[in-house]
């Protein structure tokens, strides 16, 4: 059975860095594509990127670029979100799913909660 | 990016009988390859979001087949032929062939 596993919530400061994990397990991890979607509260998905953990290939959404870094590590299974510096606009739940390079998403996380706030 | 735009943005419906929600996108979604790169998802209250049809009408595995999805080129269908309670949730569109993939606004169902 396909798992995806995403790390704990988190509260941080503005201007702080974050990195959050996404952890696949029940399949072979080179198979799928992984992607990254943000909920900001009370609202839509919107897709942020995607990395196919064999070669790390990454495609970003140009709203994103620049400003998340999307990467994997296949010996581990685990992919990551990362920012350098949070903004309170960041606050938001993340969600990772594996898929194809096509816009589907078979398999999702279970979401991880990011609150930025002084 | 391709705007995607749904109708209605909420629906109340009572149980056992039809839904039907609108997906339209500002681009063809027909792919050089044949395929046209839509998709619905269901996003059920407090959980994260699930594959409900892909490529326009194929039903993942395990949703049930009184989910059926219908469309070509701009404009898309997502019908439920009997509505259940296990069905209220978010409903959303997306396009996957124009990056960056974008989604509808969201179609919340009520019972």
């Amino acid at each position: 059975e396909v798992h995806l596993v995403q790390s704990g919530a988190e509260v941080k400061l503005p201007g702080e860095s974050l990195k959050i994990s996404c952890k696949g397990s029940g399949y072979s991890f080179t198979s799928y594509w992984i992607g990254w979607v943000r909920q900001m509260p009370g609202k839509g998905l919107e897709w942020m990127g995607i990395i196919y953990p064999v070669d790390s290939d990454t495609k970003y959404s140009p709203s994103f670029q620049g400003q998340v870094t999307i990467s994997a590590d296949k010996s581990i299974t685990t992919a990551y979100l990362q920012w350098n510096t949070l903004e309170a606009s960041d606050t938001a739940i993340y969600y990772c799913a594996c898929g194809y390079l096509s816009g589907r998403f078979d398999y999702w996380g279970q979401g991880t909660l990011v609150t930025v706030s002084s | 990016d391709v705007v995607m735009t749904q109708t209605p943005l909420s629906l109340s419906v009572t149980p056992g009988q039809p839904a039907s929600i609108s997906c339209k996108s500002g681009q063809s979604l027909l792919h050089s390859d044949g395929k046209t790169y839509l998709y619905w998802y269901l996003q059920k209250p407090g959980q994260s979001p699930q594959v409900l049809i892909y490529e326009v009408s194929s039903r993942f595995s395990g949703v049930p087949d009184r989910f059926s999805g219908s469309g070509s080129g701009t404009d898309f269908t997502l019908k439920i032929s009997r509505v259940e309670a296990e069905d209220v949730g978010v409903y959303y569109c997306m396009q996957g062939i124009h990056l960056p993939w974008t989604f509808g606004q969201g179609t919340k169902v009520e019972i």
